[in-house]
Formats: structure tokens, sequence, C-alpha cells
């Protein structure tokens, strides 16, 4: 089962910011916080991932608490083309871990 | 980043007829491949492990008789659903790591059984 829980669906306006939260209050010390993103009928896209410092790319920004209980994916200028389902995964690494699928946030951005 | 292409993109069949679906690693070997199964409006799940050179490991409820995988290069592993039924409809994704920490997704391939 998933470690993580993300509110069903969320809305956003297009060009604002898109703040998308995560709990994962169980979360070991070995473990990463992924994010993807998969827009509908095409295989998930990888985002961004960290450990426990905030971490930045040409996508998004991850915030995570200090405690690691809980994180924040943020879209800085959401666009029609950020409409999707984000996945929030606890994931600790190596070469032969799968990734565990929650349901994710269906995000929506509109005009 | 990484790329992993999957073939077919979309494949209709008849039920009792045997279907492959082919996952690539473009840039990269990978010798571990995950396949995974997602029916409409739900999350993806994963069905098998592939390894290059060995057998898969198979999740629980996975029949591995239904659903062959073979690994056979560093940069293929392909996915056959033998005698097809209607409820084997769906979308399958693969997926590689590359690196140390980053999974990659195939693109995915809509199934449909008639």
């Amino acid at each position: 089962d998933a470690k993580t829980t993300q509110p069903t669906s969320m809305d956003c306006a297009e060009g604002r910011a898109a703040n998308l939260p995560c709990n994962h209050s169980t979360i070991s010390g070995n473990e990463y916080v992924y994010w993807y993103r998969q827009i509908h009928s095409q295989g998930p896209q990888y985002i961004i991932h960290g450990l426990k410092n905030n971490e930045t790319n040409e996508m998004a920004s991850l915030i995570i608490t200090e405690d690691r209980k809980s994180s924040t994916l943020i879209l800085p200028h959401a666009t029609l083309r950020d409409t999707a389902v984000y996945y929030c995964i606890l994931y600790h690494g190596g070469s032969q871990g799968n990734l565990i699928f929650g349901k994710g946030t269906k995000l929506s951005v509109k005009p | 980043g990484a790329v992993v292409s999957q073939h077919p993109s979309r494949v209709i069949c008849k039920s009792g007829t045997s279907v492959k679906i082919e996952c690539r690693s473009l840039d990269f070997q990978a010798t571990t491949m995950f396949w995974y199964r997602q029916f409409p409006k739900q999350s993806l799940m994963l069905m098998a492990t592939s390894n290059e050179g060995s057998k898969a490991t198979y999740e629980q409820g996975v029949e591995k008789d239904k659903f062959l995988i073979n690994h056979a290069s560093l940069t293929l592993s392909t996915l056959t659903v033998t005698s097809a039924h209607p409820e084997d409809s769906s979308f399958y994704i693969c997926s590689s790591i590359a690196g140390i920490n980053e999974q990659f997704f195939g693109p995915g391939t809509r199934l449909t059984v008639l």
C-alpha cells in the first residue's frame, strides 16, 4: 500500500502557483520523497525528488518539512498543460526498488 | 532524462489471441525493468519485475503463465499477454531505472480485447 496521503483533487487558475500537499508521517530515514505526474493516457513523468532539503528544478519546487512528515510540490506558474494526476511517492532508491503509486491528486488548471 | 519507449502504443485483438508488448531503453542499459497495469480511473499497479538474463518476479495475484515476460537484453523487455480476454483490457506501462534514483516510464500501451 502507498504510504502517502494526498487530496483527491485540486483546482488552480492558469498562471498562478499550484501547491500540492502530501502527508507521509511514517516515512523512514532512508526514503526519498518523489513526485511524478501522469497526463491522461500517457506514462508517468518524473518531476522532482528530495530527501530532507528543499529542491528546485526547471519544472517545480519541493518543500519538505523539517520532521519530513509532509511535503509540498509547487508549480510556480501553472499552465493548462500541467493538468494531470500528481503522485507523491516514497522510494528508498537503488536498482531493485519499484514505485508504489497511491491515488494521487488530480490537478485541474483552469483558464 | 533517459528515454523509454514502448511498442505498440495501441493494440486491439480478439479474445483468445496473444499480444506482445515491447519496452526499450533507448539511451541507457536497463538491468531491471518494471511492468505496471492501469485500469480506467485507477492508479498504476505493479505486475512484475523483469531482470535481464533471469526469470521475472511476479506480484501476488498476477499469473506468470498468462503474462510472459522476457528480458533477453539490456535494452529490451517484452510482455506477452497470452490467450487475452476482455478483462485483460488495460493500459500497460513499463519503466526502468537510470542512474541511482531515477525511474523513467514508457508512454504506455493501450490494450483492448474484443
